[in-house]
């Protein structure tokens, strides 16, 4: 079957940084997503990547290793804006988004 | 603004009812998805459309219906609303089966009773 894997929950402080883990098993691999989900709001896309290493978008930076089946999202600089659920999706062999149950992140003052 | 607008944005239903979810995209978008969102769980798909006039059933498709008549709208369709189908709904779409990532609708979030 097909799985994503993703902590439940974390929490971190303002200003800190802090790494979300995703592994995937998959049939098939045509890149992994990262989505942010504000609590009763739409998932927002923030990140792809379908080539192995490190994709870095202002505070946000995501990591890919297909041998290994795992990526990571990095947030700096931590906001209480950024108390959301992060969600990381895999495409898999045809082309169909496979979801993680997210990652609620908590950020303490 | 461009984006994906669903109706209603919230319903309450009674058990054996006909329901239809709006979805419609302005973005010229081939592909179209209905996704459903329960606590503790990953978005599920439960219909997929790549293109106007064709669609796929996802991992959840049962006791739910789409059509896709041209490329803007992707309505769902609950034939006899049943409690489990309780969950907020979103639905998105893409331009490509490529790296660009989905768009999303606000949500429909909808009790059957």
């Amino acid at each position: 079957g097909q799985n994503i894997d993703q902590p439940t929950e974390m929490t971190a402080t303002e200003g800190a940084i802090v790494q979300i883990n995703c592994t995937y098993q998959t049939s098939g691999f045509n890149g992994l997503f990262w989505y942010q989900q504000h609590a009763g709001e739409a998932p927002t896309f923030l990140s792809y990547n379908v080539l192995d290493g490190l994709e870095e978008k202002g505070r946000f930076s995501s990591f890919l290793s297909r041998s290994k089946g795992y990526s990571y999202l990095l947030l700096k600089e931590l906001q209480m804006k950024d108390s959301a659920s992060y969600l990381c999706a895999v495409k898999d062999s045809n082309y169909q988004l496979i979801w993680g149950a997210g990652t609620k992140l908590i950020i303490k003052p | 603004i461009a984006g994906i607008t669903q109706a209603p944005t919230s319903q309450i239903l009674a058990a054996g009812r006909r329901m239809t979810l709006r979805c419609t995209q302005d973005m010229r978008h081939n592909a179209m998805y209905w996704y459903r969102q329960d606590l503790g769980l990953g978005l599920r798909l439960i219909h997929y459309s790549n293109t106007a006039g064709t669609t796929g059933k996802g991992e959840v498709p049962d006791g739910y219906s789409v059509s896709r008549a041209n490329t803007d709208d992707f309505p769902l369709t609950l034939a006899s609303a049943v409690p489990s189908q309780t969950s907020v709904y979103f639905c998105a779409s893409s331009d490509s089966q490529g790296g660009d990532g989905y768009t999303f609708g606000s949500g429909t979030r909808l009790t059957v009773v």
